[in-house]
């Protein structure tokens, strides 16, 4: 089983709502990622989490705020957005946390609109 | 500069007619290549992991091959139901982070 959930589905929210992305894995995988995918483009990576630790931050706003509870689930807390963060995110996981050499299994995603 | 470019952008097909998508890449020493699917609104469905030059993997109507310097996915008799972007990534130089191509989107009709 290779399956990464993601829940909402869809989210809208105002510039100044708090609200949170939720992403699950059962695999025992050991790192787990944020993208953020615009219309037309490729996943652009936000975040990588190694062993329940923050390795990478691809110079995100602080505006998003990444948290790895545990081994199998991922959170994305959204404060303060823009419009322009509308966008689809999508998780992932892998069981290599040595970095992206290892295949990466893609969740969903969850669409976000930002008003 | 490492660097993933797909080719065609775009790529309609008759039902049956079958069809390659390329991936070059600029990435020194590379450690994997990886294919995948996706439908609008959908997150990325993973296809292949190849590792080697010279290495083919297959399933269903798709096979993917590696060379030193790209990689190529073959559509054989591709039906309505493959229509989708597929998209191919390859580790950066440093191992940290998969870099995207900006993906081919295929429409087969029927």
């Amino acid at each position: 089983d290779t399956e990464v959930t993601q829940t909402p589905k869809h989210l809208v929210m105002g510039m100044t709502n708090k609200k949170s992305l939720k992403c699950e894995q059962h695999m025992g995988h050991r790192a787990m990622y944020w993208y953020k995918q615009k219309a037309k483009k490729p996943p652009e990576l936000m975040f990588v989490y190694s062993y329940e630790k923050l390795s990478i931050n691809e110079s995100v706003p602080s505006r998003f705020s990444p948290e790895c509870p545990n081994s199998s689930l991922l959170n994305l807390h959204l404060h303060a957005l823009q419009p322009e963060d509308s966008a689809l995110y999508l998780c992932a996981s892998s069981q290599d946390a040595r970095g992206a050499t290892d295949t990466q299994y893609f969740g969903p995603g969850t669409r976000l609109t930002v008003l | 500069e490492d660097q993933v470019t797909q080719s065609p952008e775009a790529l309609r097909l008759q039902e049956g007619e079958s069809s390659s998508l390329n991936c070059s890449y600029t990435v020194s020493g590379l450690r994997g290549l990886f294919w995948y699917r996706q439908d609008p609104g959908k997150g990325p469905e993973f296809l292949f992991t190849l590792y080697s030059a010279g290495e083919e993997k297959e399933k269903e109507r798709l096979k993917a091959t590696l060379t030193k310097k790209e990689s190529f996915l073959h559509i054989t008799a591709p039906k309505p139901e493959d229509s989708a972007t597929y998209l191919c990534a390859a580790p950066n130089q440093a191992g940290t982070a998969l870099i995207f191509g900006k993906g081919t989107t295929l429409s087969v009709s029927s």
